[in-house]
């Protein structure tokens, strides 16, 4: 069985530009999620999805981040414009539904801004 | 907020030794507690999830302990092996308030075996 697909894995942009990342999740996930992981850091949610809908995003800096879950399936993460401070690890994870389910992770997308 | 603290941060050992890893954590309400594992570049790995009515899990050479009532984990590793070099993670899904179901993460013991 396929594991959680991301992309791309590795990123480099300037400053201003916008970034978009792609996260497929394992077949049969209806969660999925996406962290940020700085150098030395755990991962910190940035929002999670119950199907289509994203019901904990209070994480996602709105004014330039979003992210949409179309079908419930696959996600897109996306930055806009991208500032020095978001070079980071972005990885996408998913699981079943329920709190009692453990979560799978991507390989992760190395950001970097310059 | 559920704050989640990992000790050592690093810990270096001779092939074969058994080591124990250890994480805290202040909230008591959570659903469950995962240890991770992440090699450099690479997204992390699920080793062994605990349910909070449970004390332990074990696979293979992996076995973790959760004492919710005290907030604190531990994941031994028994013979270590240099291929078990990696940074650890846990994390903790927390179970009340604003953050339902949110995981926490500490931020990990770097670990290595060295032959």
């Amino acid at each position: 069985e396929a594991g959680v697909v991301q992309s791309p894995r590795y990123k480099i942009i300037e400053k201003k530009q916008p970034v978009a990342f792609w996260c497929n999740p394992i077949s049969g996930h209806n969660t999925l999620y996406w962290y940020r992981q700085n150098l030395g850091q755990g991962p910190e949610l940035l929002i999670r999805y119950e199907n289509e809908e994203a019901v904990d995003d209070s994480q996602l800096p709105k004014d330039r981040f979003s992210a949409e879950r179309l079908k419930g399936v696959d996600s897109t993460l996306k930055i806009q414009p991208a500032e020095l401070g978001d070079s980071a690890v972005y990885l996408c994870a998913s699981s079943l539904g329920g709190d009692t389910y453990e979560q799978y992770f991507g390989p992760g997308t190395r950001l970097t801004v310059t | 907020k559920q704050e989640v603290t990992q000790i050592p941060a690093a810990l270096s050992v001779p092939e074969g030794e058994n080591l124990v890893l250890n994480c805290s954590f202040t909230d008591s309400a959570i659903y469950n507690l995962q240890w991770f594992r992440q090699d450099p570049g690479k997204g992390l790995t699920s080793l062994l999830l605990i349910q909070s009515s449970q004390r332990e899990q074990t696979s293979g050479r992996l076995n973790a302990s959760l004492d919710k009532s005290s907030g604190r984990s531990t994941l031994y590793i028994a013979a270590s092996q240099p291929g078990d070099s990696a940074t650890y993670l846990c994390a903790v899904k927390a179970a009340r308030g604003s953050t339902l179901g949110r995981l926490y993460f500490g931020r990990g013991t770097q670990l290595t075996v060295w032959p």
